[in-house]
């Protein structure tokens, strides 16, 4: 079976400071993973995927096989960062059936 | 291109009452999924759906809900009698096709069973 951890909840970082999203999975084949944002009342939208390796808003998430992580990393948090970020895992052939964490909300405080 | 459009927004029930959740893809996408968010979890799958076609219903409850997506209209979720339980919000997806396509999410549905 698939599973898609986030351990944090809630995370609080200031203004310019370095923050880290948490995500671990579990799955016996190759996964597709990626992050999902959800900002105050608007619907979710993808932030970045693994195979894409590019940098979204600062935002960069390496998947390290090894450790069966995909955290996500921005240098220098922004106010404008606050969210919702889910880590999703997609295990078949199409990237609309997902496997979600159950969020973390990240605060950016000034 | 307006997205994908779900609603109502927010729909009461009694229990006991049925519930009809509508949601209108992407423009050009024929791909439709259905996702569950009761309160303090994730997102959780529950059907993949094609113009016609059922995908995948393994993260549908067995009992009482049902989803189509119709040659013409919306794709419905309806959930009969339902009970406090069902309470939840119902987020719709939408993808052109399989393989590597984004989904792209509505607003959700936020359900509530008094």
């Amino acid at each position: 079976a698939q599973r898609v951890t986030q351990p944090e909840k809630l995370l609080s970082v200031f203004k310019g400071a370095p923050v880290e999203l948490k995500c671990n999975y579990s799955y016996s084949g190759s996964p597709e993973l990626f992050w999902y944002v959800q900002y105050s009342r608007q619907r979710l939208q993808l932030l970045l995927r693994h195979i894409s390796r590019e940098s979204i808003k600062g935002f960069t998430a390496d998947l390290n096989k090894g450790e069966t992580s995909f955290h996500l990393k921005k240098p220098f948090a922004q106010e404008e960062d606050s969210a919702m970020y889910y880590c999703a895992l997609a295990g078949g052939t199409s990237y609309g059936k997902l496997t979600f964490g159950q969020g973390t909300i990240l605060t950016v405080h000034p | 291109n307006a997205g994908v459009m779900q609603n109502p927004r927010h729909l009461v029930r009694r229990r006991g009452q049925e519930a009809r959740l509508r949601c209108s893809p992407m423009k050009g996408h024929s791909h439709v999924y259905w996702y569950r968010q009761l309160p303090e979890e994730g997102l959780k799958f529950m059907v993949y759906l094609q113009k016609e076609n059922i995908i995948d219903e393994s993260g549908m409850p067995k009992e009482r809900f049902s989803a189509e997506f119709p040659k013409e209209g919306p794709s419905i979720l309806r959930i009969q009698q339902v009970v406090r339980g069902d309470s939840a919000a119902y987020f719709c997806a939408s993808s052109p096709g399989m393989g590597d396509t984004e989904a792209f999410f509505g607003q959700g549905t936020r359900l509530t069973v008094v």
